[in-house]
């Protein structure tokens, strides 16, 4: 149970371009839903919290304009990356929160984004 | 404001030495203490949720037990497989949904 599905798994792409990742929650409906960033050898970095109908919200110095997140449903949320810059690439982590009392995330496999 | 600082940073153990990781916090209240396993290039992996003093949890040959100031993840006679980092994260009562992550710790055991 509590299984968290992230695609792409990796991804390549062109500066200037978009990217879209998409996080599932396979098992369970997700009343929240996380995305973290995380560099070589670092712990994770929250990004955003999304509940689902509702806005994200963001983390200090994280831009909500490059960084566009969607909480549609109870098992998916997507992150899109507008306009990439080398500076963008990194490992993208989504978790997902069942609503229980256990406040347990459950993190999806994660995605490697590489912008040229 | 919350912090949480885990210690070694590293540790390398030859198989069957068993040892522990420490994770200290400082919270005004706590919620709930959470433990995960990360391998290389991927998404952490969920293992312990500790929610007040004097609990503990065991799964195979990993015990995680937590006091008023401090968590432990005891680790019984590993094994090569058990190689990973482990993370551990603390929710506050007053920070909302969000968890504050320790730095990890790269655990490695030599078969």
């Amino acid at each position: 149970g509590a299984v968290v599905s992230q695609h792409p798994s990796w991804v390549i792409c062109k500066s200037g371009t978009s990217v879209k990742i998409e996080c599932r929650s396979l098992d369970f409906q997700a009343t929240t839903m996380f995305w973290y960033r995380q560099f070589p050898k670092q712990s994770l970095m929250l990004m955003a919290t999304s509940n689902e109908g509702s806005k994200a919200t963001y983390e200090q110095g994280v831009e909500k304009d490059k960084f566009l997140i969607n909480h549609a449903s109870l098992t998916l949320s997507t992150l899109t990356v507008t306009s990439a810059h080398p500076e963008d690439s990194s490992f993208y982590i989504c978790s997902a929160q069942e609503f229980t009392s256990t406040d347990t995330q459950y993190f999806g496999p994660g995605t490697r984004l590489t912008v040229l | 404001e919350d912090q949480v600082t885990q210690s070694p940073e590293a540790l390398r153990l030859q198989e069957g030495e068993s040892s522990s990781l420490n994770c200290s916090y400082t919270v005004s209240g706590l919620r709930g203490l959470f433990w995960y396993r990360q391998d290389p290039g991927k998404g952490p992996e969920f293992l312990f949720t500790l929610y007040s003093a004097g609990e503990e949890k065991e799964k195979e040959r990993l015990k995680a037990t937590l006091t008023k100031k401090e968590s432990f993840l005891h680790i019984t006679a590993p094994k090569p497989e058990d190689s990973a980092t482990y993370l551990c994260a603390v929710l506050g009562w007053d920070y909302g949904q969000n968890f504050v992550f320790g730095p990890g710790t790269r655990l490695s055991v030599l078969p």
